[in-house]
């Protein structure tokens, strides 16, 4: 079975703090994703990553930046974490290639005070 | 940019009833997914489909390649079917190749009562 974890379920964290979101995955994907999921807004894309050292931004990226040095482990960082980045945070692993289902951690849910 | 529509947003049912929810699609796709996420829980893959229909228990997955429209059928509807269901089509780019990126529709929230 592939497994997809997350370093924390919840976290809380105060305006201006760094913050690190550690993802690892255990059967070899190519690709990595780190999406937050509002209510109303969906599964929104943050950052993907389709091999070591490499990323792409997504659909929001500002505020955040990613880092990517081992296969199996992808981290989201806020490097100033705001109000507004209180969110469910979820990372997602697949092969490389256009149909291939996507694996989910169970989530973060991330609190800004 | 694929564009991905979900209805209905919120669905209450009584449990045993058939259940229909829809996903339409607007950039020919290679393949569709269904996914399934229960309150506080992670994301789990129902079906990812290109063609015809899929079933898994009481859960069916059907596709129209041509009318790029999507539903997921539940029969026989049961408490422990209330989650947010979410549909999935892989993201296009002006390169034609997403790399596996998947779009998101907004989901639907159903809720079985007993």
């Amino acid at each position: 079975d592939v497994k997809v974890t997350q370093s924390s379920r919840y976290l809380v964290k105060r305006t201006g703090e760094k913050v690190f979101l550690e993802c690892v995955q255990d059967m070899d994907h190519e690709n990595m994703f780190w999406y937050r999921q509002d209510p109303g807004l969906g599964l929104r894309l943050i950052y993907f990553s389709y091999d070591v050292k490499m990323k792409e931004k997504g659909d929001i990226p500002e505020g955040y930046s990613v880092s990517r040095e081992k296969k199996e482990r992808f981290s989201l960082i806020l490097e100033s974490a705001s109000t507004n980045q209180t969110s469910m945070y979820l990372c997602a692993s697949s092969r490389w290639g256009i149909a291939y289902e996507q694996y989910f951690g169970p989530g973060t849910r991330l609190t800004v005070t | 940019k694929n564009e991905v529509e979900q209805s209905p947003q919120n669905l209450t049912a009584q449990e045993g009833e058939f259940i229909t929810i829809n996903c339409s699609y607007s950039v020919g796709i290679s393949a569709l997914h269904w996914l399934q996420q229960h309150p506080g829980g992670g994301i789990v893959s129902l079906f990812m489909l290109s063609s015809g229909k899929k079933k898994h228990g009481r859960l069916i997955a059907t596709i129209n390649i041509q009318e790029k429209h999507s539903s997921l059928h539940i029969t026989a509807s049961h408490p422990r079917d209330s989650a947010v269901y979410i549909c999935a089509v892989p993201t296009s780019n002006a390169g034609g190749t997403s790399y596996g990126k998947l779009t998101f529709g907004q989901g639907t929230i159903l809720t079985v009562h007993p």
